[in-house]
Order: structure tokens, then C-alpha cells, then sequence
């Protein structure tokens, strides 16, 4: 069973804050990660996505993967409280068929 | 680039009905498209994957005569709920994969089914 497993939260931190979000991954064979935002009652839209280990960084956006822990994480720098969402990390497969894998999503709340 | 739609956005049927949801990709050709259910304060579920011109895989425990999914075209996948009843009420959400993309996908604005 591939599972994808995320802190559900809420996680809070004051605007202008460093938020760091958090994803463990079972299936060690799986090849590329994504981080999706989802606001309530709205359908996921894509943040970022990274493939090899270290770090990937997109403007306030940080990714962070360690093959070896089997372990990902998004860092959100001066968090605003538009960020204030549900945040969804997903793990691609390995084989052809790149079936992605969705965690339940961790909230996070940034308030002013 | 990379938009995907869904029509409708939002339905209200009665238990027993039919309802077609359509996913289109509207600047590019999909050679996959994945069909998600959600419910409140839920994760994605993934229903099935479909590709262009061959039938669509399940995921276990999602019943194939009640979900009828057709990707006809590269850049059309429907979803057809058959006999709707109040418990399939939920956030349908689809998402396309481009061609020659190994990975990413991009997701649909969802549409929300409610069952009376």
C-alpha cells in the first residue's frame, strides 16, 4: 500500500512568518513530488514539484526533498494570510504509469 | 497555458437521475485524464484514470457501472454518475495530463454534485 502521509494540522504562524509543511512517502521507488494549494471549497492548484534530492526554490516557495528519509517538505517565507489553505503533497509513482499518490493535506492558517 | 474546465460547476439532481460531467483541456491534447471525488474535509480520492481511446482503469472499490467515464477525444473526458443517490453527493474534480509529460497534471475547477 503506497501511502503519502501529512500532519493535518492546523498549522499556525503570524504573517511575515516562515511556514513549514511536512510529507512522508512509503514508496520508496516513487520518482517525482508535488505540492499542491487547495483553498476551501476549490479545487487544488500546483505550487511546485521537484525530482532530485535538496532543495527547489520558487520565489516564496521552497521544496525540500531527502530520498533517503523518504521526505518532503514546502517552506512558505514571509507567509501571508492569503496562504491560508490546505496543503496537499503528492508522490508520483514509479513504473509507466505515474499514478500520483495524494496525502490528506495539512491546513495551514496564517493569521495577521 | 494548461487550463483545464469542468461544466458544470455546479449540480442539483434528484435521486435516481443521471448526471454527465465534462472535463476539457482547453490549450492542450490530454492522453490522460484522472477523475477525483472529495468529500467535506477530505483528501482527493482517486476514482480512475482514463487515456484517450481506450477504457478507463478503476481504482478498487469504485464501481464501473455507476461511474461511466468515456475519453473520447484528447481533449474531452466525461463522467457520467448513473442513478445518483444522496451519498454520491460530493466534489468531483478532474484533472489532464499533457502529452509526452510524464508527470504533471493539471487539475479542473470541480464540480459539485448534490443528490436529493
Amino acid at each position: 500500500q503506497k501511502e503519502v502521509e501529512q500532519n493535518s494540522g492546523p498549522l499556525s504562524v503570524p504573517e511575515g512568518a516562515i511556514a513549514s509543511l511536512n510529507c512522508t512517502y512509503s514508496d520508496r521507488g516513487s520518482q517525482s513530488f508535488f505540492w499542491y494549494r487547495q483553498y476551501s471549497g476549490k479545487s487544488p492548484e500546483l505550487i511546485m514539484f521537484i525530482y532530485s534530492n535538496g532543495d527547489k526554490e520558487d520565489g516564496r516557495f521552497t521544496a525540500q526533498l531527502n530520498k533517503a528519509s523518504q521526505y518532503v517538505s514546502l517552506l512558505i517565507r514571509d507567509s501571508q494570510p492569503s496562504d491560508s489553505a490546505t496543503y496537499l503533497c503528492a508522490a508520483h509513482a514509479s513504473g509507466g504509469s505515474y499514478i500520483p499518490t495524494f496525502g490528506r493535506g495539512t491546513s495551514l492558517i496564517v493569521h495577521p | 497555458g494548461a487550463v483545464v474546465s469542468q461544466h458544470p460547476s455546479w449540480v442539483i439532481c434528484k435521486s435516481g437521475t443521471s448526471v454527465k460531467i465534462e472535463c476539457r483541456s482547453l490549450d492542450f491534447q490530454a492522453t490522460t485524464m484522472f477523475w477525483y471525488r472529495q468529500f467535506p474535509k477530505q483528501s482527493l480520492m482517486l476514482m480512475a484514470t482514463s487515456n484517450e481511446g481506450s477504457k478507463a482503469t478503476y481504482e478498487q472499490g469504485v464501481e464501473k457501472d455507476k461511474f461511466l467515464i468515456n475519453h473520447a477525444s484528447l481533449t474531452l473526458s466525461t463522467l457520467t454518475v448513473t442513478s445518483a443517490h444522496p451519498e454520491d453527493s460530493s466534489f468531483y474534480i478532474c484533472s489532464a495530463r499533457a502529452r509526452g509529460v510524464r508527470d504533471t497534471q493539471y487539475f479542473g475547477p470541480g464540480t459539485r454534485l448534490t443528490v436529493l
